[in-house]
């Protein structure tokens, strides 16, 4: 089955910009999540999608970053404006529908964030 | 909330040995723990989950253990190769439908 798909894998933008990343998850599994990844730290949640609702939204800096899971199938993680503290690896991940103790959550390739 | 911690943060070890890395967490009412691997500029891969009823997992020279009521797991590579050179990650699931909380991550490095 095809992985997570997300691009673009590489973006540089200056501060005060905007950007938006995009996550394809694999097919069917209705749970995904956006994840920060700062370097040298663990992922860090930043939203958890169960279908095109939000389930946990509580470390979402919402000032400046919005995400969207219209259709319940894709989604799209936006920041603006960027700091340069934003520069970092953001990563989707998808799980099934059905969660249970077996449920593994698989990740996308993540796309790397610099802010100059 | 649940805090996730992982020693070492690095290791260097020459090829051939066999290792153990380390994770602990606060609170020990988990669903499940699952160990990943994270190539330079990659994504996470899953290594190995663990139920929260269970005590270890193996898939080929990957031993992972879970001992709940301590809050600790290790993740036992045996006769490791230049190939597992990688950072290691280590997440725990709470109740039914939580996220995973991560570790900072062990940092292996494989001599040949």
């Amino acid at each position: 089955e095809a992985g997570v798909a997300q691009s673009p894998r590489y973006k540089i933008i200056e501060k005060r910009q905007s950007v938006a990343f995009w996550c394809n998850p694999i097919s069917g599994h209705a749970t995904l999540y956006w994840y920060q990844q700062i370097l040298g730290q663990g992922p860090k949640l930043l939203i958890q999608f169960q279908n095109n609702g939000v389930v946990d939204d509580s470390q979402l800096p919402k000032d400046r970053f919005s995400a969207e899971r219209l259709k319940g199938v894709d989604s799209t993680l936006k920041i603006q404006p960027a700091k340069l503290e934003d520069s970092a690896v953001y990563l989707c991940a998808s799980s099934p529908a059905r969660q249970g103790p077996r449920t593994e959550a698989f990740f996308g390739q993540g796309t790397r964030l610099t802010v100059v | 909330k649940q805090e996730v911690t992982q020693i070492p943060a690095a290791l260097s070890v020459p090829e051939g040995e066999n290792l153990v890395l380390n994770c602990s967490f606060t609170d020990s009412a988990i669903y499940n723990l699952q160990w990943f691997r994270q190539d330079p500029g990659k994504g996470l891969t899953s290594l190995l989950l663990i139920q929260s009823s269970q005590r270890e997992q193996t898939s080929g020279r990957l031993n992972a253990s879970l001992d709940k009521s301590s809050g600790r797991s290790t993740l036992y590579i045996a006769a490791s190769q230049p190939g597992d050179s990688a950072t290691y990650l280590c997440a725990v699931r709470g109740n039914y439908g939580q996220n995973f909380v991560f570790g900072p991550g062990t940092r292996l490095s494989v001599l040949p």
